[in-house]
């Protein structure tokens, strides 16, 4: 079945500085997946942060950017200078396609602690 | 600002006990789900609903049943709760045509003693 890895499962960054949180992915599914990433704040649920459905396309919002690298299997999640706001668990996510909510794979998330 | 509404947050139990938990979205959506969120912190999904209509059930245990009033509410009951059932329940919502994006209450945190 398909899969998402995150090996960090949490990062501690200083703020102004900048961040990367790595996110790999095996898709089974005839056909590139749609790629996520989904950010849970403190005291909140999780909420989509930013959505790619084109292979080499790149996705941001927030000041976070992403791109989709099909040939790495990859959607690595970047910013230039953190925040202390940004502190926050952040997943990595896939899917067939837009029609298959059911089939939402997470990745096991990444905590990230902003120093102020 | 919250739109999707879970209660209880935290629930403790004892084995072969009853739970319910209540589920709510404000966004008019007509899909729904419940995943289950383990100690590795891997989440999986449990249900879909749409409109009320089961559409997917992955191969949970018997004991548990979703239940929907209308397509704003969905709930989890848990008949005879088992050690295993300890985990992080998320429920979340989203629109038939874009159902990869998803949006999820805070979670209820059940613990089976």
């Amino acid at each position: 079945g398909d899969s998402v890895t995150q090996t960090e499962g949490q990062v501690t960054v200083s703020e102004s500085k900048s961040l990367i949180i790595n996110c790999t992915y095996s898709a089974t599914s005839i056909g590139y997946p749609n790629l996520f990433w989904y950010v849970r704040y403190p005291g909140e649920g999780l909420q989509l942060l930013l959505k790619v459905i084109t292979a080499g396309q790149k996705g941001s919002s927030r000041g976070f950017e992403a791109t989709y690298n099909k040939e790495a299997t990859s959607f690595h999640l970047q910013k230039a200078s953190v925040q202390e706001s940004d502190s926050a668990v952040y997943y990595c996510a896939l899917s067939p396609s837009s029609n298959m909510g059911y089939k939402l794979t997470f990745g096991t998330g990444t905590s990230l602690l902003v120093d102020p | 600002e919250t739109a999707v509404f879970q209660t209880p947050n935290y629930h403790v139990t004892q084995v072969g006990n009853e739970v319910s938990f209540n589920c709510k979205q404000t966004l008019g959506h007509d899909t729904m789900y419940w995943y289950k969120q383990d100690s590795k912190k891997l989440l999986k999904i449990m249900f879909s609903y749409n409109n009320k209509q089961l559409i997917v059930n992955e191969t949970v245990p018997r004991r548990f049943s979703p239940q929907s009033s209308d397509k704003a509410h969905l709930n989890l009951r848990i008949k005879s709760v088992e050690p295993e059932d300890s985990a992080v329940y998320l429920c979340a919502s989203s629109s038939w045509e874009n159902q990869d994006t998803q949006y999820f209450g805070p979670g209820t945190r059940l613990l089976v003693l």
